[in-house]
């Protein structure tokens, strides 16, 4: 695609509740990326994909948030039993560069907003 | 955690203005990247400069590096009502590491 898409733009859930995030990358990107933001804040790193290797979650912050890209393409960020404290923008971003010395200019999407409730 | 602070957080200058941004960093570095982001949008790729460089230019935008002191400026010449975003730092370690990390920005505001 021309760029990189997130669905669903908004999405308000009850405390408790599972939600689903999905991403699609621009075509053919190796890299992919997943950011919290919350309000008035820079992004924050929560978790890297390279083609369907997950090689970083270490931004995860707890083990109610988990993130797949099983065929290398789209991504799911799937956060379990939400709280309030998951209320935030959550981005992905691509990115067709890899390796150590690669220079990785992120594309990002627009963003989720997840409001828990 | 954040790897970079952004200063000013807020900057509101008039139109024609120049704007200066700085960002100071902790760790070593492969490359410095601004990004801007406009109100419920998502961020979008600046410029880039890398560790071994002291000076970019793109268009009304020039980035500076100082590794001695961990700290880059962004400096947005002729300021227009457009230019009305947040801008954030972000670096890239020289670890070998992929991810990007963010700093926690500057509003800035462009008064007509």
């Amino acid at each position: 695609g021309a760029g990189v898409s997130q669905s669903p733009r908004y999405k308000v859930a009850k405390r408790g509740q599972d939600v689903a995030l999905r991403c699609d990358p621009i075509s053919g990107h190796v890299s992919l990326f997943w950011y919290q933001q919350a309000l008035g804040q820079g992004p924050e790193f929560l978790t890297y994909f390279q083609n369907e290797a997950q090689l970083d979650k270490s931004g995860l912050p707890s083990d109610r948030f988990f993130a797949e890209r099983p065929e290398g393409s789209v991504s799911t960020l799937k956060i379990q039993r939400t709280q309030q404290e998951d209320s935030a923008v959550y981005l992905c971003a691509s990115s067709p560069r890899t390796g150590p010395t690669g220079a990785n200019v992120l594309t990002f999407g627009a963003g989720s907003r997840l409001t828990v409730l | 955690s954040q790897q970079g602070e952004e200063d000013p957080q807020a900057l509101s200058i008039q139109e024609g203005e120049n704007a200066t941004m700085n960002c100071s960093y902790k760790t070593s570095i492969n490359n410095l990247q601004w990004y801007r982001q406009n109100s419920g949008r998502g961020l979008v790729h600046l410029i880039l400069i890398r560790s071994n460089e002291r000076e970019k230019h793109s268009g009304r935008l020039r980035v500076t590096l100082d590794t001695s002191k961990k700290s880059s400026s962004l400096l947005i010449t002729a300021s227009r009502a457009a230019d009305t975003a947040s801008y954030f730092c972000a670096t890239v370690t020289d670890r070998g590491a992929q991810k990007l990390v963010f700093g926690q920005g500057t509003r800035l505001t462009i008064n007509p």
